[in-house]
């Protein structure tokens, strides 16, 4: 079973911020916090990770409680192209079958004109 | 330029009929991975091969055979196909930055069992 649960649904404006949450209550001192997303008809695309500390790249930022079980994904500025299915997936850092990722239904973000 | 790419992209066949998926990755990752994708978008990795090793197998029939001729190539036996495995399969690579792993994906095979 996944260790992370998401809202099955949100929408979103275009042009303002998305934030998608994440619960994770159960995450372990060494496990990450990864999102990833997949766009309609496509495989799932990389977007960000963290352990403890907030994280931004050039997609979005990754918004980590001091307690960590849960986390905020954050989209600064939807466009109609991030309309797609996201994926917040805790992993152990250890190699061998702490490295598969247990993925749960995500969120269906629906970014709207 | 496509990072990883899987062939075919469709593929529709009778029951019972053996056919391959193929995955190629041009990242120079070590690990590879096939998930399956259900009707219900449940997202679950059947195997993994670290150049070229198995190191995950997951509850898969033995039907189900990957095979990797070097370490930028996953490719997907199934024999005996059964309506139960029409699902979207994915090919994907990774690699390992200390404790961080990012996966790449293809894009996809559709696989329609009649």
């Amino acid at each position: 079973d996944a260790k992370t649960t998401q809202p099955p649904s949100m929408d979103c404006a275009e042009g303002r911020a998305a934030n998608l949450p994440c619960n994770h209550s159960t995450i372990s001192g060494n496990e990450y916090v990864y999102w990833y997303r997949q766009i309609h008809s496509q495989g799932p695309q990389y977007i960000i990770h963290g352990l403890k500390n907030n994280e931004t790249n050039e997609m979005a930022s990754l918004i980590i409680t001091e307690d960590r079980k849960s986390s905020t994904l954050i989209l600064p500025h939807a466009t109609l192209r991030d309309t797609a299915v996201y994926y917040c997936i805790v992993r152990g850092g250890n190699a061998g079958n702490n490295r598969k990722l247990i993925w749960g239904l995500g969120t269906s973000l629906a970014v709207n004109p | 330029d496509t990072a990883v790419s899987q062939t075919p992209k469709y593929l529709v066949t009778q029951m019972g009929n053996d056919k391959s998926i193929k995955c190629e990755q041009n990242l120079g990752h070590d690990t590879m991975y096939w998930y399956k994708q259900d009707s219900k978008k449940f997202l679950k990795i059947m195997f993994s091969y670290n150049n070229k090793e198995l190191i995950i197998n997951e509850t898969v029939p033995n039907r189900f055979s990957p095979k990797s001729p070097d370490k930028a190539h996953l490719n997907l036996h199934i024999n005996s196909l059964e309506l139960g495995d029409s699902a979207v399969y994915f090919c994907a690579s990774s690699t390992r930055t200390g404790n961080n792993e990012k996966l790449f994906f293809g894009s996809g095979t559709q696989l329609s069992v009649l």
